[in-house]
């Protein structure tokens, strides 16, 4: 089976532009969650898809968005990039919500190196 | 709101030395508790985890015991190896929250 993939694996920004980060899941995951990594901190819980809707966000603006497709792909979105939103986001897969029988069996991709200049 | 405390690296050992990352938490209600790992080039794997109080969570030698008295999730090894080296996240799922990491701990085992 195939893991979560990422792309792209590196991209440069300038402030006020707007990107787009995709994620693959893994095969037969239906939930994806987006986490934010800054330089030397643990990952940070940005927002979780459950079958195409949002289901829990963490402490992010609403400039941050995302999508999850019907075949559980999803895409996570900044707006009005600001220097701070430089970053590692990392996606992850699993089967089910959070506080689940599977709660916390996420499996992460090697994640999105963002520089926003 | 839900945290987690661990150690401060880089940790720097010897091949076959015995290692502990220590690690606390704060949370509501009854967390699971998780150990993942970053090896340099990878993503986060998921190395252990323990559901309940005394639950004892292993996995390629390395141990940790979910201690609810001391809110603490210790990581253990007896004997190290290079191949070991790599950032140790401690991290909580409370209830149907996602889940909460700690700041990450590097390990660097010289030969």
């Amino acid at each position: 089976e195939t893991g979560v993939t990422q792309s792209p694996t590196h991209l440069i920004k300038t402030r006020g532009q707007q990107v787009t980060l995709r994620c693959s899941s893994q095969s037969g995951h239906n939930t994806v969650s987006w986490y934010q990594q800054a330089l030397g901190q643990g990952p940070q819980f940005i927002f979780q898809y459950y079958r195409e809707e949002e289901n829990g966000r963490g402490n992010f603006p609403p400039r941050f968005s995302g999508l999850q497709f019907p075949n559980y792909s999803s895409e996570l979105n900044v707006n009005a990039l600001e220097l701070d939103d430089s970053a590692l986001y990392l996606c992850a897969s699993s089967l089910g919500l959070a506080g689940g029988p599977e709660a916390g069996e996420l499996f992460f991709g090697e994640g999105s190196r963002l520089t926003v200049l | 709101g839900d945290s987690v405390t661990q150690m401060e690296g880089p940790v720097t050992l010897s091949e076959e030395a015995f290692l502990t990352i220590n690690c606390t938490y704060t949370a509501t209600g009854y967390p699971s508790l998780f150990w993942y790992v970053q090896y340099p080039g990878e993503g986060l794997q998921l190395l252990l985890k323990a559901t309940k109080a005394d639950d004892k969570g292993s996995n390629k030698g390395f141990e940790a015991t979910y201690r609810k008295e001391t809110t603490s999730f210790h990581l253990e090894k007896g004997s190290v190896q290079v191949s070991d080296s790599a950032v140790y996240f401690c991290a909580l799922s409370a209830g149907r929250r996602a889940l909460t990491f700690g700041s990450g701990t590097r390990l660097q085992v010289q030969p």
